[in-house]
């Protein structure tokens, strides 16, 4: 079983369109995170959440909006996409909030056209 | 924001030992020293991490000097498998703040 499982895997849409990454955990643990990485290869963390509630909110813009339903999942809903949304969006997860390692899922791909 | 310092690039003999340098000269006495790597369209995957005391798993060992303001990332037997890009990070409250890492090409 995929410890931290994202879905879709890859997503094409159009300027303007509004979507959503899943996010799933089997591992048990409390804090899960967003983070994104750019076309530089950049990985900045955007949210992370605790027990669902969110700790950290790194200046993301407001079309971005996390919802975790129960502390197994983070989704991500990202309203009135832009070109520069494009980029590969990871989950993560860890057991605490501080000095824990990160589990990490397999990325979606997000294209604006 | 990264508070780490490593080598853009470096090339390793299939089998040979790869040590991956990071300088974090600015690191206070809570932060721990973390290494991550990524593979090719891979989400990061955790190595290994410690504070002051050498550390190692089955995975690699990781060498922090005694003033810890640099560490060394070994892989004893590196194997093709190893290229990646590997990230030294000094956790930064709690977050973990990637910098751009070291692109490590393991060669046959």
């Amino acid at each position: 079983d995929t410890a931290v499982s994202q879905t879709p895997k890859y997503l094409v849409t159009q300027m303007g369109n509004d979507k959503s990454i899943k996010c799933e955990q089997n591992l048990g643990h409390d804090t899960m995170y967003w983070y994104k990485q750019d076309s530089k290869k950049f990985l900045k963390i955007m949210f992370s959440y605790n027990n669902k509630e969110l700790i950290i909110n790194e200046t993301v813009p407001n079309r971005f909006s996390p919802k975790s339903p129960d502390k197994a999942h983070l989704n991500l809903h990202i309203n009135s996409l832009e070109l520069g949304d494009s980029a590969v969006y990871f989950c993560a997860s860890s057991q605490g909030r501080a000095n824990e390692k990160l589990f990490f899922g397999s990325g979606t791909q997000l294209s604006v056209l | 924001d990264a508070k780490t310092t490593q080598p853009p690039s470096m090339d390793c003999a299939e089998g040979r030992a790869a040590n991956l340098p990071c300088n974090h000269s600015t690191i206070s006495g809570n932060e721990y020293v973390y290494w991550y790597r990524q593979i090719h369209s891979q989400g990061p995957q955790y190595i290994i991490h410690g504070l002051k005391n050498n550390e190692t798993n089955e995975m690699a060992s990781l060498i922090i000097t005694e003033d810890r303001k640099s560490s060394t990332l070994i892989l004893p037997h590196a194997t093709l498998r190893d290229t990646a890009v590997y990230y030294c990070i000094v956790r930064a409250e709690e977050k973990l703040v990637f910098g751009k890492g070291t692109k490590l090409t393991v060669n046959p």
